[in-house]
């Protein structure tokens, strides 16, 4: 399968501790982004990488929140400190020019 | 106000029928225009992408954009039950961070 990964699928964790998802893109994608989904609304942009750059960041991501692309492969999102609201699915997509493909998600739920 | 609005449905149809669909949006930056399809608990799955006003088709599908009126459409023809999911619009601007719409949720019925 070359299509985007992301590891894990399910995550399920009490509130106050730290959690960290990995995406994996489509092979020779240079361009990765985060979003982030809640039931019933479409997909909300968190940052975007090209390559190892870290290029934008939405206000969404608060200081709890950090992102990595260290060698311009693979990516992770930690949240620390997790929060009730933090709930959601956690989307990855990688792209070459214009076309974003997307993963199957990480779903995170906090108790 | 939302920079991209779509009704979130749910739409029901009989199997055959057309399923037409729309978002509107506010911001002239927008460049590109793509649909997607998801399903429950999946990530979305690209459909149609389209850059300028006008049509493109692809098999049962055809999008529609109408940059005067900032006003996107997707038509699906002979709907079948396994169309039934949410069709997300979502525009990309000049950075290449996409802004969804909510989704429509579509239900084809046998």
């Amino acid at each position: 399968d070359t299509g985007v990964s992301q590891d894990p699928r399910h995550k399920i964790t009490k509130r106050g501790q730290n959690v960290t998802f990995r995406c994996d893109p489509i092979s020779e994608h240079n361009r990765l982004y985060w979003y982030r989904q809640t039931l019933g609304q479409g997909p909300e942009f968190l940052t975007y990488f090209q390559n190892e750059a870290q290029l934008e960041k939405s206000r969404l991501l608060s200081d709890r929140f950090s992102a990595e692309r260290p060698k311009g492969s693979f990516s992770t999102l930690e949240i620390q400190r997790t929060e009730q609201g933090d709930s959601a699915m956690y989307l990855c997509a990688s792209s070459f020019q214009d076309e974003q493909f997307f993963g199957p998600g990480t779903r995170l739920t906090v108790l | 106000q939302k920079e991209v609005e779509q009704d979130p449905g749910p739409l029901s149809v009989p199997e055959g029928a057309i399923v037409s669909l729309n978002c509107t949006y506010s911001n002239s930056a927008f460049q590109y225009f793509m649909w997607y399809r998801q399903y429950s608990r999946k990530g979305p799955e690209l459909l149609m992408y389209t850059y300028s006003s006008g049509n493109k088709e692809d098999g049962r599908f055809t999008a529609q954009v109408d940059k005067s009126s900032k006003y996107i459409s997707l038509f699906i023809r002979d709907s079948q039950p396994s169309d039934s999911a949410t069709y997300l619009c979502a525009m990309r601007d000049s950075w290449g961070k996409l802004q969804f719409g909510a989704g429509t949720q579509v239900v084809v019925t046998p």
